[in-house]
């Protein structure tokens, strides 16, 4: 039973340089979200998706963008990572988008840039 | 904007009862969730709430009043292993959550 997998757990990356954190479920949930969760800040949305084939803006979407190619993945990428992007990343997964389905999260990755 | 208040830190003894309160002022409400965090890990579903009125579950209790924009978590006969994280988010109009900061409980032997 793995749920939901996200890859790496961790990583320190330089600023500047690209980065793709995968995630995985195997529940097939129709809905995926991504959230970072800073000390103090409680869990930020970022992006989600719906279905599979649709994706929306979160509340802090800058600097990050996703693609939902299929049901079991939603991989969110940092094209140029700043420091600000500093963070631990959630991935979450609930059965529908109606927003009252439990969401399910992914083990997280702390991501560090320097 | 979305505004979801609830304590930072909570210490109680093994054994005690802790309520933790969340008050929340968002656009539109759809229902309110409850999650524990352990440090490091992910967030685990704990209630729902979309009625108001105290919702039981084993030593765990949520409540909601909708008019007040008030909810709370109970923690009964608490144990060590409760000694987590408590995230108090709320269901939008727009059916997405906004997330509290959490409350951080610490139980002392």
């Amino acid at each position: 039973i793995a749920g939901i997998t996200q890859a790496p757990t961790s990583q320190i990356l330089a600023a500047g340089r690209r980065m793709t954190l995968r995630c995985t479920q195997d529940m097939r949930h129709n809905a995926m979200y991504w959230y970072r969760q800073d000390l103090g800040l409680g869990l930020r949305l970022i992006h989600y998706s719906n279905t599979a084939g649709t994706t929306g803006k979160g509340e802090v979407p800058d600097g990050y963008s996703v693609s939902r190619a299929n049901t079991d993945d939603f991989p969110l990428t940092l094209a140029s990572a700043v420091p600000s992007q500093t963070s631990v990343y959630f991935c979450a997964s609930s059965e529908s988008a109606g927003g009252t389905d439990t969401q399910y999260f992914g083990p997280g990755t702390r991501l560090t840039v320097l | 904007g979305q505004n979801i208040d609830q304590p930072t830190e909570m210490t109680a003894t093994e054994g005690a009862i802790v309520q933790i309160n969340c008050t929340y002022q968002t656009s539109g409400f759809n229902g309110l969730f409850w999650y524990q965090q352990h440090a490091g890990e992910a967030p685990t579903f704990l209630s729902y709430n979309v009625l108001d009125g105290l919702e039981e579950k084993g030593r765990f209790s949520s409540f909601l009043s909708r008019s007040k924009g008030y909810s709370y978590l109970l923690l009964k006969e608490l144990q060590m292993k409760d000694s987590a994280s408590y995230l108090c988010a709320v269901v939008r109009g727009d059916y997405k959550l906004s997330f509290g900061a959490g409350t951080t409980v610490t139980v002392r032997a």
